[in-house]
């Protein structure tokens, strides 16, 4: 029972093209994460949302946008692919319901792994 | 500014004995702690986790210890397995508002050799 989805699992991608990666998940969550994954550097929060159509940038923001129309439904951006951001990329989600029942963790995807060339 | 640090990139040890991953941070707000493990090409899964209100955890073989005043935590495994041979993150929340947003460490390979 995959919970949150991710629609690719290895993308290769030219310098300067747009990039789309795409995350769904089923659970009714209200927030949704985007996070980076290099070695050395661990889990690193590009975008988060607790809402549709809110978004917060997180700590490495630059090159990256989102976009959430739809409460299931969080998108990550790559405006113009650069090879420093050929990385392991992972979505997650959460509920603050959950927070109430002691469960302070995310569900993660099983992520994206993006080869820039 | 690393407010979660796990300053050991890798841990290797033999089956059987025990296994231990420290993390260390730096905000005295973090009011939870978590545990992931991470397999290659997979998603980070939940381990296990620790209230800021208590010291020890305990689940099976796996088991979290806090020590509030010396901002540190541990996660200790015992007997280790080769199947427990992932990525571990620490993670701490941040506890204010609802978006439940977690700070994660750099992670640990861990190693179990048969």
């Amino acid at each position: 029972d995959v919970k949150v989805t991710q629609s690719s699992r290895y993308l290769v991608k030219r310098t300067g093209e747009k990039v789309f990666l795409e995350c769904v998940q089923d659970m009714d969550h209200e927030n949704m994460f985007w996070y980076r994954q290099d070695p050395g550097l661990g889990l690193r929060l590009i975008y988060f949302s607790y809402d549709v159509k809110m978004k917060e940038k997180g700590d490495i923001p630059e090159g990256y946008s989102v976009s959430r129309e739809k409460k299931e439904r969080f998108s990550l951006i790559l405006e113009s692919a650069s090879t420093n951001q050929t990385s392991m990329y992972l979505c997650a989600s959460s509920s603050p319901r959950d927070r109430v029942f002691g469960n302070y963790g995310y569900t993660f995807g099983s992520g994206t792994r993006l080869t820039v060339v | 500014d690393q407010q979660v640090k796990q300053n050991s990139p890798s841990l290797s040890v033999q089956e059987g004995r025990i296994s231990i991953l420290n993390c260390d941070y730096t905000n005295s707000m973090f009011d939870y702690f978590l545990w992931y493990k991470k397999y290659p090409a997979e998603g980070p899964t939940f381990l296990i986790s620790i209230s800021s209100i208590k010291d020890k955890n305990e689940d099976g073989r796996f088991t979290v210890f806090l020590n509030k005043s010396a901002k540190h935590l541990s996660l200790h495994i015992v007997p280790s397995q080769p199947g427990d041979s992932a990525v571990y993150f620490c993670a701490a929340s941040c506890g204010s508002g609802n978006t439940g947003k977690l700070i994660f460490g750099q992670g640990t390979t861990l190693q179990v050799k048969p």
